[in-house]
């Protein structure tokens, strides 16, 4: 099975900040790779799939890249509404397995 | 306004089925793959499985032996059992929709969750 690890698990960053969070796959998964924002109490909200392509109505300071087993998520500049958990999955009809998440808090 | 309205019983008790009911409002049910994913308190996302308009099914392996997800079309409603229930289940299930494309095995919309607690 594909194990899907992110890093930090935490991170604290002010408004403006660049942030950046990895997802690590433990087999080459291509550009199958998309990436979540959970805020407390609420479901998940897809960001980018195929691993750099933005969802619909995200914001541009969202993007993601990456291929084979490595990917970044990055938030060009922090904004108050972003501190939330952020998952990436790995892209498969019989495997969708989610990394541990990241929680960016606000400094 | 698209939407996934979900609803089921919260509290059961250990070695009980849990049953979840999922309604698409929305156009071209028949287009997409219709999932639920769950997450325990304080924990990750774990993808239980999904189901086509037709019934065609993919399920997590560590949990197929205990899941059904069923579909009505008619009704755009698909639905989850879950079976023999431990503690170890409690957790917000949500479902969620899989959009229409070449190996778009991700969830572009979900329902607000439902939390089910199992507890003697």
């Amino acid at each position: 099975d594909i194990q899907m690890t992110q890093s930090p698990s935490t991170l604290s960053a002010s408004v403006g900040d660049r942030v950046t969070i990895t997802c690590r796959a433990s087999q080459d998964i291509s550009t199958w790779l998309a990436w979540y924002q959970q805020k407390p109490g609420k479901a998940p909200k897809l960001l980018i799939y195929k691993a750099s392509s933005l969802e619909s109505g995200v914001p541009s300071r969202f993007s993601g890249s990456g291929s084979g087993t490595e990917f970044t998520l990055t938030i060009s500049s922090l904004q108050p509404d972003d501190p939330a958990t952020y998952y990436c999955q790995y892209i498969n009809r019989y495997s969708r397995a989610f990394g541990q998440g990241t929680k960016v808090e606000s400094k | 306004q698209v939407q996934l309205q979900q609803w089921g019983a919260g509290l059961l008790r250990p070695s009980e089925t849990l049953s979840l009911t999922c309604d698409f409002y929305g156009e071209s049910f028949n287009v997409y793959f219709w999932s639920w994913i769950r997450q325990a308190p304080g924990k990750g996302l774990e993808w239980i499985g999904d189901i086509s308009h037709r019934g065609t099914t993919n399920y997590n392996p560590s949990l197929n032996s205990r899941v059904t997800i069923s579909v009505d079309a008619s009704k755009n409603q698909f639905s989850l059992n879950m079976t023999s229930l431990t503690a170890a289940d409690t957790a917000t299930y949500f479902c969620a929709r899989v959009p229409h494309g070449y190996n778009n095995w991700y969830f572009d919309l979900w329902g607000r969750g439902t939390l089910v607690a199992v507890s003697s």
